[in-house]
């Protein structure tokens, strides 16, 4: 059972393009969390899905970024017009239910040049 | 709002040395409390939780105890290795609509020498 995939790991794009990021879950897990790890910070809560449903987007931006997951496929963070602040490691997890602990990925780390 | 609070590091020690990192946290609730652990690169692994006061979570000799009167949750370790080598968070879980986030702490690097 291969655990929470991310891709790609490392993602460089010059300011103003667009970044996204891919999360497959695990088997069986149809709850989708993004956190964002600033350098030298810990992870900060940025939305909440799951399958076709934005549940809690609390600690999304509210300019430029973007989530879904949708019925078919990973789960996809879209950053537009990226800037040097976007600079960090994204992380998803997953879990099977809202009660459950979450199981996280390794990360994409973006670096806006 | 609810958050966390660790020692500032980095924290170094010798091998075999006895490690405590401080936690201490504010919350509205009855929050669940974690720690977490991060290799270089990677993402984060679960090391050990509590659920509730005066629970004790464990695993891999190292071991925190949930501590509602001083709102702590200190992270030991009686005889640490080099491959302890890591970061290590704080987190306690917080409600969002239908479900929980985890609140993470600013993290402590820890290095252990040979």
């Amino acid at each position: 059972n291969a655990g929470v995939m991310q891709n790609p790991r490392h993602l460089v794009r010059r300011r103003g393009q667009e970044a996204r990021l891919r999360c497959s879950p695990m088997k069986g897990h149809s709850h989708v969390y993004w956190y964002r790890q600033l350098p030298e910070e810990g992870l900060k809560f940025m939305v909440y899905l799951q399958k076709e449903n934005i549940i809690d987007e609390s600690g999304m931006p509210k300019e430029r970024f973007s989530a879904e997951f949708p019925k078919e496929g990973p789960s996809i963070l879209r950053i537009q017009q990226v800037v040097r602040g976007d600079s960090a490691a994204y992380f998803c997890a997953s879990s099977p239910d809202r009660d459950s602990g979450y199981t996280f990925g390794s990360g994409t780390r973006l670096t806006v040049v | 709002g609810d958050s966390v609070t660790q020692m500032e590091g980095p924290v170094t020690l010798s091998e075999e040395a006895f490690l405590t990192i401080n936690c201490t946290y504010t919350a509205t609730g009855y929050p669940s409390l974690f720690w977490y652990v991060q290799y270089p690169g990677e993402g984060l692994q679960l090391l050990l939780k509590a659920t509730k006061a005066d629970d004790k979570g464990s695993n891999k000799g190292f071991e925190a105890t949930y501590r509602k009167e001083t709102t702590s949750f200190h992270l030991e370790k009686g005889s640490v290795q080099v491959s302890d080598s890591a970061v290590y968070f704080c987190a306690l879980s917080a409600p969002i609509q239908g479900a929980q986030k985890l609140v993470f702490g600013q993290g402590t690097r820890l290095t252990i020498n040979p």
